[in-house]
């Protein structure tokens, strides 16, 4: 299976600021890459498809670049409303494989 | 609208089984994947699998072989998830959704609850 890690496992930051989370693959995903934002108690919501696609709706705030086996997602302006865990999804090959999510707090 | 909705949460014994469900509406149920997501309390997310609506054909993570099975029902738009020889470790939020090239949709999910 291509394992995920993803990193920071949490982060907190002030609004107005701009984060990074990363995604590391375990091998070659060839940009078939997605994240997620999952709010409590909610079912996660699609942000960015094939490491960098907006998803309609998105504010464009949200970005996401990356290649090979390193991608990341980055977030500008923080709102308050962009609390939430996130999470990175590989859809490569089978069994698709999570990041282990990272928690993002404003202060 | 494209909308999944899921059954109701379950309270299951150790051992035991449970069947939940995902209707579908708002699309065409046979032209896309059902895919079936597991998140463990305070935890990341796993791939169950998936399955075709529209030929029946199923691709499942080795971890579940044997724990989950797919299936569906086309003439109410319904797939459905057995999960059996439940443990404990099987307490968790389950997850339907359509996870498509540029969108996703997804269910509710539904919290079963393993205990005696």
């Amino acid at each position: 299976d291509i394992q995920m890690t993803q990193s920071p496992a949490s982060l907190s930051a002030s609004l107005g600021e701009t984060v990074s989370i990363e995604c590391l693959a375990s091998e070659d995903i060839y940009n078939n890459l997605a994240w997620y934002q999952q709010k409590p108690g909610k079912s996660p919501q699609l942000l960015i498809y094939y490491a960098s696609s907006l998803q309609d709706g998105v504010p464009s705030r949200f970005s996401g670049s990356g290649s090979g086996t390193q991608y990341s997602l980055k977030i500008n302006s923080l709102e308050s409303e962009d609390a939430a865990t996130y999470f990175c999804l590989q859809d490569s090959e089978y069994p698709w494989t999570f990041g282990g999510g990272t928690k993002l707090e404003l202060k | 609208q494209v909308q999944l909705q899921q059954s109701g949460a379950e309270l299951v014994k150790p051992g035991s089984s449970v069947k939940m469900s995902c209707k579908a509406s708002g699309y065409t149920f046979t032209s896309y994947y059902i895919y079936w997501i597991k998140q463990r309390p305070g935890q990341g997310l796993e791939w169950i699998g998936r399955i075709g609506p529209g030929s029946g054909d199923t691709n499942y993570n080795e971890k579940f072989k044997g724990k989950a099975t797919f299936t569906v029902d086309k003439s109410s738009s319904t797939a459905y998830m057995q999960l059996s020889s439940l443990t404990p470790e099987d307490t968790a939020v389950y997850y339907c959704a359509r996870l498509d090239w540029e969108s996703s949709y997804w269910g509710q999910g539904v919290m079963v609850t393993v205990s005696s």
